[in-house]
């Protein structure tokens, strides 16, 4: 069954430091999401994107995110400078087209020390 | 109902019985609805979606039903078994965005033997 991949798994980073988190979505779908979940807290969505370049994003996807589809099947999230706040899973996802079902990735656990 | 930080609501069942879980939603302008499960460490998994036009929808094992009168969403689980124990989200996707998925507090499921 195709499914959303995500690296690193886990990634422990200094405050200040970029990071960037890596994900290939499901070959056929043309939206792609990027999604935080803080521990014990809620799912809260990020960004979507579409077509190359964002369709919404959220007040939390400040100018130190960024995201980027830089070959046919990578999808990136970048966080220039990290703070401590910023430890989450992130989770990536898509699906084929809005209104349809989204397809998350296992998450890649970011802790900023 | 809502949970604050690692506080979440849970349910307890026996293994075998029928568990029903409950959501309310908070956007009247949503017009699809979806049920994830969330084993810990690891991604939002989909289990079932309904669409606004139906208030009913089974799959295997598994029925969701909504009320648009009163906002609710209830996730039924039938033959309860021990791989069902996760926390369960329902989420809400408000009609004409871009897949920004609204995420509830989540509810745990622990099934005993």
């Amino acid at each position: 069954e195709p499914e959303v991949t995500q690296t690193p798994s886990h990634q422990v980073t200094q405050m200040g430091q970029e990071v960037i988190l890596r994900c290939v979505p499901i070959s056929n779908h043309l939206y792609f999401y990027w999604y935080r979940q803080i521990l014990g807290q809620k799912v809260e969505f990020l960004v979507s994107f579409y077509n190359n370049e964002i369709s919404e994003k959220s007040e939390i996807f400040d100018d130190q995110f960024s995201v980027e589809r830089p070959d046919g099947s990578n999808f990136t999230l970048k966080i220039r400078s990290t703070k401590l706040e910023d430890s989450a899973m992130y989770f990536c996802a898509s699906s084929v087209t809005t209104g349809n079902t989204i397809y998350f990735g296992e998450g890649s656990w970011l802790t900023v020390v | 109902g809502e949970s604050v930080g690692l506080h979440l609501p849970t349910l307890s069942v026996q293994e075998g019985d029928n568990s029903i879980i409950n959501c309310a939603y908070s956007n009247s302008a949503s017009d699809y609805f979806i049920w994830y499960k969330q084993e810990s460490g690891k991604g939002p998994q989909f289990i079932i979606d309904i669409r606004s036009n139906m208030d009913k929808r089974q799959g295997q094992r598994v029925t969701v039903l909504l009320n648009k009168t009163v906002k609710h969403l209830s996730l039924q689980i039938a033959a309860t078994q021990p791989g069902d124990s996760a926390v369960y989200f329902c989420a809400e996707n408000p009609s004409g965005g871009y897949n920004k998925l609204i995420f509830g507090a989540g509810t745990r499921l622990a099934v005993h033997p």
